[in-house]
């Protein structure tokens, strides 16, 4: 089956450092990644939409400056939470799904990060 | 903006006992995936539904999609504690992107 890895599972760090998280697929090509962050027992929210090659699209709300998202590659999403601070805590989703933007093949999630910011 | 609303948020039953989890929306969806979330973990794909009036089955797990393709449900047979976890349904929308239910956290008590 599909396998996304998402790395590192778990992030601390002091306030005002920049952090990066990676979300790969490992078995197959993934045109399009997607962002979520979620609250503790609460649902997944989409913060964007990355696409190989090109700029990723930015949910309402969120700030592409503290969201820098790179796709260079099929296979490797990063996301950089720029100046981290507290509020920035939370669970940091990725996942990863074969076709184009408008594919109805299914999404494919990683394990997810847990930053937490001192 | 397509809206999930999930049902119950919370259900907290003895093993044995049935269950259903609703998904209803206003919007048509393309396809609806039902997940189950453990604690620390993502998100893991139960089924995709994807014809209207679909009905699946996976053990004691029978998931419907809506004629309209604007609702679903999750039906647990038995259940048992090893159910016990965060679950979602995601409707796909025209764009690809996932819209997700507020989820429904189910505790089994043996």
């Amino acid at each position: 089956g599909a396998v996304v890895s998402q790395h590192p599972s778990r992030v601390i760090c002091k306030s005002g450092t920049s952090v990066k998280i990676e979300c790969r697929s490992l078995d197959f090509q993934a045109t399009t990644m997607f962002w979520y962050r979620q609250f503790p027992k609460q649902s997944l929210m989409l913060m964007a939409t990355s696409n190989e090659g090109s700029k990723a699209t930015y949910e309402q709300g969120v700030e592409k400056d503290k969201f820098l998202i790179n796709h260079a590659s099929l296979t490797l999403s990063t996301l950089t939470v720029t100046s981290a601070h507290p509020e920035d805590s939370s669970f940091y989703i990725c996942s990863a799904r074969e076709g184009t933007v408008h594919s109805n093949q299914p999404q494919h999630f990683g394990d997810g990060t847990r930053l937490s910011i001192l | 903006t397509q809206l999930l609303e999930q049902s119950p948020q919370f259900l907290s039953i003895q093993e044995g006992e049935n269950l259903t989890v609703y998904c209803n929306s206003s919007s048509v969806f393309s396809s609806l995936q039902w997940y189950r979330q453990e604690p620390g973990e993502g998100p893991v794909l139960l089924v995709t539904v994807v014809t209207g009036g679909e009905v699946k089955k996976l053990k004691r797990l029978t998931f419907q999609f809506g004629d309209a393709r604007k609702d679903s449900s999750l039906h647990i047979t038995a259940a048992q504690p090893g159910d016990t976890g965060l679950y979602l349904c995601a409707g796909t929308t025209s764009y690809g992107k996932l819209t997700f239910g507020q989820g429904t956290i189910l505790t089994v008590h043996p």
